[in-house]
């Protein structure tokens, strides 16, 4: 395994909510990411981390913000959740350091919004 | 047209034979690739990575680029019913020009194997 952790596993809740995912790693690796994967689309990425404070927007960026305070967390948050956005998110992490290295995903975290 | 695409199968083949996964890519300027598995509802995991023409071979894998034709290819040999999944081809492009540098997932191929 990667190390990596994404909190919570699972979630449901309600349209216009606030949702915070979390990805945690502990492999000091530089690079972190989060995707959603809905079918006939694939993995889309939302935005990804460069390093500390260090972020940029991915294909599907609306309705997303993202922070990363400390090297080993990536936080992705839902400011006013829609259910266009229930889906499963995926963090990944890059071992090397630039950007055209292998990516490890975690365990992914299924987030339903009612 | 997709950037990176994929037929969705599903692939059928029996235990034992070589299982040939294909994917095209619009982008000339990609410059690496990469396969991933991905059980149903789990995580995508890396099995192998490209960077030059030719074929890369990694026990029952081998991974075939061809640039000139836009496409990557993964083979599976003695495939094994633990071998049925989705597997995703990514490809990466990195724009100097300050856009995002980011891999494209293709949706996916469904491979079945039969036992």
């Amino acid at each position: 395994d990667a190390g990596i952790t994404q909190s919570p596993r699972h979630k449901v809740t309600e349209t216009g909510t606030p949702v915070t995912l979390r990805c945690h790693q502990t492999e000091n690796h530089r690079y972190m990411y989060w995707y959603r994967q809905d079918p006939g689309h694939g993995l889309r990425l939302i935005h990804y981390s460069y390093g500390v404070k260090d972020t940029d927007k991915g294909e599907v960026s609306d309705g997303y913000s993202v922070s990363r305070s400390k090297t080993e967390d990536f936080l992705l948050t839902l400011e006013s959740a829609t259910s266009s956005q229930t889906s499963v998110y995926f963090c990944a992490i890059s071992p090397g350091t630039a950007l055209n290295q292998p990516q490890h995903f975690g365990d992914g975290t299924r987030l339903s919004i009612l | 047209q997709k950037e990176v695409e994929q037929n969705s199968g599903p692939l059928s083949v029996p235990e034992g034979a070589i299982a040939s996964l294909n994917c095209t890519y619009s982008d000339r300027g990609s410059q690496s690739f990469f396969w991933y598995r991905q059980y149903s509802g789990k995580s995508p995991e890396l099995i192998m990575f490209i960077y030059s023409n030719g074929d890369k071979e990694d026990g029952r894998f081998t991974a075939q680029l061809n640039k000139a034709s836009q496409y990557v290819s993964l083979l599976i040999r003695d495939s094994q019913p633990s071998d049925s999944a989705t597997y995703l081809c990514a490809v990466f492009h990195m724009n100097y020009g300050g856009a995002t540098n980011k891999l494209i997932f293709g949706t996916g191929t469904l491979l079945a194997v039969q036992p």
